[in-house]
């Protein structure tokens, strides 16, 4: 597609529960980065991808957080034993290199725990 | 760490009329600056951006000046209209560990009325 693209756009999930969601990035971008965006906040970082690795995952809150990218490409943040705190859209990123390149942005996953 | 402040919101103005969102920063290098703008319904989109002191950033009308002595990055727009309604983030970003991720603010919802 022409852009990054997020799925769900919606995902409501009962506490204790493990979710996946999926960051389709713009072709050819070998940088990916989640952000996670509370209510009334701006995103914070939470992970960085430079192609298959996980360069910098400082941003992860705790190891209930994880994310996969095994080709390079499309990425994976998986949260397991969620808490109503995890409620937050996630924002997914791309860029064409690590840096001096402009960062394009999804539309979010918004996460409602129940 | 790094930090992003910017002015709370919101904010709302008539049409035309002239636009500051306040923005400052801290940083422990020489961070690039940007202004990030998210319409409704849509995504992050970058705005404009500065990579050096008194560098100006300018894109749909919007301007921005990078300012060192003030660590400030002052968004302004001369006579806003209707469609610049939409939320507006300050953020930045230096090349730590190689990655150049974003700190974003926490973001000023702008109104503007007929």
């Amino acid at each position: 597609g022409a852009g990054v693209s997020q799925t769900p756009s919606n995902k409501v999930t009962e506490k204790g529960k493990y979710v996946e969601l999926r960051c389709d990035p713009i072709s050819g971008h070998t940088a990916l980065y989640w952000y996670r965006q509370s209510l009334g906040q701006g995103p914070e970082f939470l992970i960085y991808f430079q192609g298959t690795g996980a360069a910098d995952d400082s941003g992860l809150p705790n190891d209930r957080f994880f994310a996969v990218r095994p080709e390079g490409s499309v990425s994976t943040l998986k949260i397991q034993r969620t808490e109503r705190g995890d409620s937050a859209v996630y924002l997914c990123a791309s860029r064409p290199t690590a840096m001096n390149t402009e960062a394009f942005f999804g539309q979010g996953t918004r996460l409602t725990v129940v | 760490g790094d930090s992003v402040t910017q002015m709370e919101g919101p904010v709302t103005l008539s049409e035309e009329a002239f636009l500051t969102i306040n923005c400052t920063y801290t940083a422990t290098g020489y961070p690039s600056l940007f202004w990030y703008v998210q319409y409704p319904g849509e995504g992050l989109q970058l705005l404009l951006k500065a990579t050096k002191a008194d560098d100006k950033g300018s894109n749909k009308g919007f301007e921005a000046t990078y300012r060192k002595e003030t660590t400030s990055f002052h968004l302004e727009k001369g006579s806003v209209q209707v469609s610049d309604s939409a939320v507006y983030f300050c953020a930045l970003s230096e090349f730590q560990f190689g990655n150049e991720k974003l700190t974003f603010g926490t973001g000023t919802r702008l109104t503007i009325i007929p």
